[in-house]
């Protein structure tokens, strides 16, 4: 089966540095992606990970360790707007195999970012 | 506006009733996903399409929801004899693979999944 957690709630100062953590267990694991969702939207996607290490996509860097089952989503410079649930996904091998295409979603981790 | 559009936005209906969402993916993209999401939840994963090829479904889906996607292009879902826990708002997202014949597949599996704004659905 599927297994993601992450923090249900996170709160932070306009302009610092913040890091959602997602551990993860699954079955023909194929990728972890994180969106942003703010309410009553619809999820945007921000970054994708599939092999170890970091990837940087301007203020949004995402951090894949497989052998753990460990991701964090890093947000710096933090605006207002930030504020949002930020989504953490796993894509895992479906029952076709050539890697399969659903998304096993957590639970979101709210953010607020303050003044 | 290119992005994937969902009809419609808002659905408010009695216990017992049969409704009917559209989705209308990106227009090049060959795959199509239907979620689910709860208040305080993340999407929960109903059924997925690649061209109009119905190719997994959830155990969520039960009997009484049906999906299709005829000639590839929109999707329909349908909710017959709706519950108050069918109450949710009902996602639609899609994506493409890219690249070369040679690694299509590859890189399809790196093609992520872009969502329009759902349908949120209401039982009374």
């Amino acid at each position: 089966g599927q297994n993601i957690d992450q923090p249900t709630e996170m709160t932070a100062t306009e302009g610092a540095i913040v890091q959602i953590n997602c551990t993860y267990q699954t079955s023909g694991f194929n990728g972890l992606f994180w969106y942003q969702q703010h309410a009553g939207e619809a999820p945007t996607f921000l970054s994708y990970n599939v092999l170890d290490g970091l990837e940087e996509k301007g203020r949004f860097s995402s951090f894949l360790s497989r052998s753990k089952g460990y991701s964090y989503l890093l947000l710096k410079e933090l605006q207002m707007k930030d504020s949002a649930s930020y989504l953490c996904a796993v894509r895992h091998g479906g029952p076709l195999g050539g890697g399969g295409n659903k998304l096993t979603f957590g639970t979101g981790t709210q953010l607020k970012v303050e003044l | 506006d290119t992005g994937v559009s969902q009809d419609p936005r808002h659905k408010i209906t009695k216990r017992g009733q049969n409704v009917t969402f559209r989705c209308d993916p990106i227009s090049e993209h060959n795959r199509l996903y239907w979620y689910r999401q709860t208040l305080g939840q993340g999407p929960e994963f109903l059924t997925y399409f690649q061209n109009e090829a119905q190719l997994e479904k959830s155990r969520l889906l039960s009997d009484r929801f049906s999906a299709e996607r005829p000639k590839g292009s929109f999707s329909t879902l349908e909710i017959q004899r709706t519950e108050q826990g069918d109450s949710a708002m009902y996602l639609c997202a899609s994506s493409s693979p890219s690249g070369t014949p040679q690694s299509r597949g590859r890189a399809a599996r790196n093609q992520p999944q872009h969502f329009g704004d759902g349908t949120r659905l209401s039982i009374l």
